[in-house]
C-alpha cells in the first residue's frame, strides 16, 4: 500500500531534549516536505527536499533541522525543543516535477508537546 | 509573498445541501491548485488537483474550478451527507515546490 508513515504519531517531551520525527515514504517520491499546523495560523513549511541531499528552508525553519541521506526517508530533528514548537507535525511527499504538478500525499501526522 | 484565504471559516447545512466552498489567493503565478479533506486528528488526503492550465476537475460528487487569472477556486459537493463533515483546505503550489495552504473552511453536515 502506497503510503507516507510517520513516528511517532505522539509524544510528550521537556525543553531542551532532542528529539527526531521520523518519515518514510514508500512511493519512491523525489519530494518531501515537513510542515507544522497550528490553529488559527493552518499549514506552515518548515523544510523539503527536491531529492537525496538537497534540502532548502520553507517558510518557519528556526529551531529544525532536517536530513535527506535516503530517497524514502526524511526526518525531522529539534535539537533543543521549546515550548512554542508544541504542534501538530506532517511530513508529505510527491513525485518531482519541474512544473510542480504532482499531487502531495501527507503522512497521518505528530502531535509533539514541549513541556 | 502568497496568501491563501478561504471563507467562509465554518459552514453547517442539512443533509442533500450542495455545498460551497471557497479559495482565493494574491499570486497568480501559480503551478497547480490543491484541495484537501482533513478529519478531526488525522492526516491530509488529497480531494482534486488542478494545473494551473485547467479550469474544472471532477470526482464523483466533487468539483472544482479555477480562475487563475482572479485569484479564486472554488469547490462543489452535490447532495452533501454527513460523512462529508470534515475540514477542507485548499494549497497553491508555485515556484519552488512551496505549497502554500488557505486555513480551511470547517463543514458540519446535519442528518
Amino acid at each position: 500500500e502506497a503510503q507516507v508513515t510517520q513516528n511517532p504519531r505522539y509524544l510528550i517531551t521537556v525543553t531542551g531534549k532532542k528529539l527526531t520525527v521520523t518519515c518514510s515514504q514508500n512511493m519512491n517520491h523525489e519530494y518531501m516536505s515537513w510542515y507544522r499546523q497550528d490553529p488559527g495560523l493552518g499549514l506552515r513549511q518548515i523544510y523539503y527536499s527536491m531529492n537525496v541531499e538537497v534540502t532548502d528552508k520553507g517558510d518557519v525553519p528556526e529551531g529544525y533541522k532536517v536530513s535527506r541521506k535516503e530517497k524514502r526517508n526524511f526526518p525531522l530533528i529539534l535539537e533543543s525543543p521549546s515550548p512554542n514548537q508544541t504542534s501538530l507535525y506532517f511530513c508529505a511527499s510527491s513525485l518531482k516535477s519541474l512544473l510542480g504538478t504532482d499531487t502531495q500525499y501527507f503522512g497521518p501526522g505528530t502531535r509533539l508537546t514541549v513541556l | 509573498k502568497q496568501e491563501v484565504t478561504q471563507i467562509p471559516a465554518a459552514l453547517s447545512v442539512p443533509e442533500g445541501e450542495n455545498l460551497v466552498l471557497n479559495c482565493s489567493f494574491t499570486d497568480s503565478a501559480i503551478y497547480n491548485l490543491q484541495w484537501f479533506r482533513q478529519d478531526p486528528g488525522k492526516g491530509l488526503t488529497s480531494l482534486l488537483l488542478i494545473q494551473s492550465s485547467q479550469r474544472e476537475q471532477t470526482s464523483g460528487r466533487l468539483n472544482a474550478s479555477l480562475d487563475k487569472s482572479s485569484g479564486r477556486s472554488t469547490l462543489y459537493i452535490a447532495a452533501s451527507q454527513p460523512g462529508d463533515s470534515a475540514t477542507y483546505l485548499c494549497a497553491v503550489r508555485a515556484a519552488g515546490n512551496k505549497l502554500t495552504f488557505g486555513g480551511g473552511t470547517r463543514v458540519l453536515v446535519k442528518p
